[in-house]
């Protein structure tokens, strides 16, 4: 079955530690992936996909075909990256647009 | 530029009611149109989406249906609301994802409360 894995509903984090989240797939085929944010009291957006290869908020991930993972990292956490956080794949082809249960993020001044 | 609305922002519902909520999207043609609830510990499941007027996918059986009577209208019915339909619904919009690399856009989303 397509699905996407986000294990850890919540990480708490101090300020200024690395924050990883993670992401493992199960789709046939090759998805692109993304990384969505929900600010408290702010939309989901999108933070930053994997066909662009950019830092966003000093974010990055990257797609691991052979271990069908798109872990987002950041090498020192803020205050201000407390969110909740999802992953979803897209699958040329197909309009389902599904997302994983995501990952409450707490940064700890 | 293309913008979502999404109401009302909340609403309280007696436990068998009927639900309407309405989503409208501006500045775009022929969207993909999306419904999500939004719980604790359960994520953001995708209810239903559409990529035309009149097509609908579900994808959870539950006490819900949706509607897309105009290109850029979506509404999410009951009609009978149960305690447990509470949550946070959200509505999202997408160009078509069957060509690649298409965010999806969010709207404010609906606190519902069944009491």
């Amino acid at each position: 079955a397509q699905r996407v894995t986000q294990p850890e509903k919540l990480l708490s984090v101090f300020k200024g530690a690395p924050v990883e989240l993670k992401c493992n797939y199960s789709y046939s085929g090759s998805p692109e992936l993304f990384w969505y944010v929900q600010y408290s009291r702010q939309r989901l957006q999108l933070l930053l996909r994997h066909i662009s290869r950019e830092s966003i908020k000093g974010f990055t991930a990257d797609l691991n075909k052979g271990e069908t993972s798109f872990h987002l990292k950041k090498p020192f956490a803020q205050e201000e990256d407390s969110a909740m956080y999802y992953c979803a794949p897209n699958v040329y082809g197909n309009n389902r647009l599904a997302f994983g249960k995501g990952n409450q993020v707490v940064v700890i001044p | 530029s293309q913008t979502i609305h999404q109401w009302p922002a909340t609403l309280v519902q007696p436990v068998g009611s009927p639900l309407s909520l309405e989503c409208t999207v501006e500045g775009t043609s022929n969207p993909n149109l999306y419904w999500y609830r939004q719980a604790a510990g359960r994520g953001l499941q995708l209810l239903f989406y559409s990529v035309g007027i009149g097509q609908i996918s579900s994808e959870v059986p539950q006490n819900l249906s949706a509607s897309r009577p105009q290109d850029r209208q979506f509404i999410l019915s009951s009609k009978k609301l149960l305690l447990s339909d509470s949550g946070f619904y959200l509505c999202a919009w997408s160009e078509r994802l069957d060509r690649g690399n298409t965010e999806a856009f969010f709207g404010q989303g609906t606190r519902l409360t069944v009491v």
